[in-house]
């Protein structure tokens, strides 16, 4: 059973501060990682996605994963009220086209 | 990248009833799939909509609760059949757009249809 975990949260951070998200999965043979982002009332919209060990950074945005430990990050710089919303992880495995998604956490940028 | 309409939005229901949703894709696209989201809980995978043949289903769903079609590579629909109260969920279309690594392998999401069994 493909598992991947993730605080629910919430989790609250001010404005200005870095907001970091977890996520931790099951399947090792995991080979693509996402990261959506979840308004309330709305579909996910992806902002992230890392394929290789080490840190990916796009804006305000920077993903990190590490396969050795399964594990799989997203940090949010100057992090800004727009912000606030649930940020969904997702893994999808080699030569598989489903993604496998976790509880998805909570945040709140307090203003 | 792909843009994803469904139809409706949202409806109420009454039990025993069925409900079919519509999903259009702006392009053509490899996978199209439904899920289905429950208040304050993650996606959960219903079935891979198959161009042209029968669905793949998850363990849990099935096809005589949850017909699919896709006729063609952008357009799908999914129906909840003799519906119960614990069908009511958000049901979302999402489609992906590729199998290889980079900027084509993103998976898409419909803006989902509220449902509501009474």
């Amino acid at each position: 059973q493909k598992e991947v975990e993730q605080n629910s949260g919430p989790l609250s951070v001010p404005e200005g501060a870095i907001a970091s998200l977890n996520c931790t999965y099951s399947d090792r043979v995991s080979q693509s990682f996402f990261w959506y982002r979840q308004y309330s009332g709305k579909s996910p919209e992806l902002i992230m996605s890392i394929y290789s060990n080490g840190d990916k950074e796009d804006g305000r945005f920077t993903a990190q994963l590490n396969k050795a430990s399964q594990y799989v990050s997203l940090l949010i710089r100057d992090s800004q009220p727009s912000d606030s919303a649930t940020y969904l992880c997702a893994t999808r495995g080699a030569g598989s086209y489903q993604l496998t998604f976790g509880k998805g956490t909570k945040l709140s940028v307090i203003p | 990248s792909a843009v994803i309409s469904q139809k409706p939005s949202r409806d109420i229901c009454q039990r025993g009833t069925s409900l079919t949703i519509q999903c259009q894709v702006d392009s053509q696209v490899t996978m199209m799939f439904w899920y289905r989201q429950q208040p304050g809980q993650s996606l959960t995978l219903i079935a891979t909509a198959n161009q042209g043949s029968e669905a793949t289903y998850e363990s849990g769903f099935v096809i005589d609760k949850f017909p699919i079609s896709r006729p063609n590579l952008t357009f799908s629909t999914l129906t909840v059949s003799n519906m119960s109260p614990e069908d009511s969920s958000i049901y979302l279309c999402s489609a992906w757009t590729g199998p290889t690594e980079g900027p084509t392998d993103t998976q898409y999401f419909g803006p989902g249809t509220r449902l509501t069994v009474l």
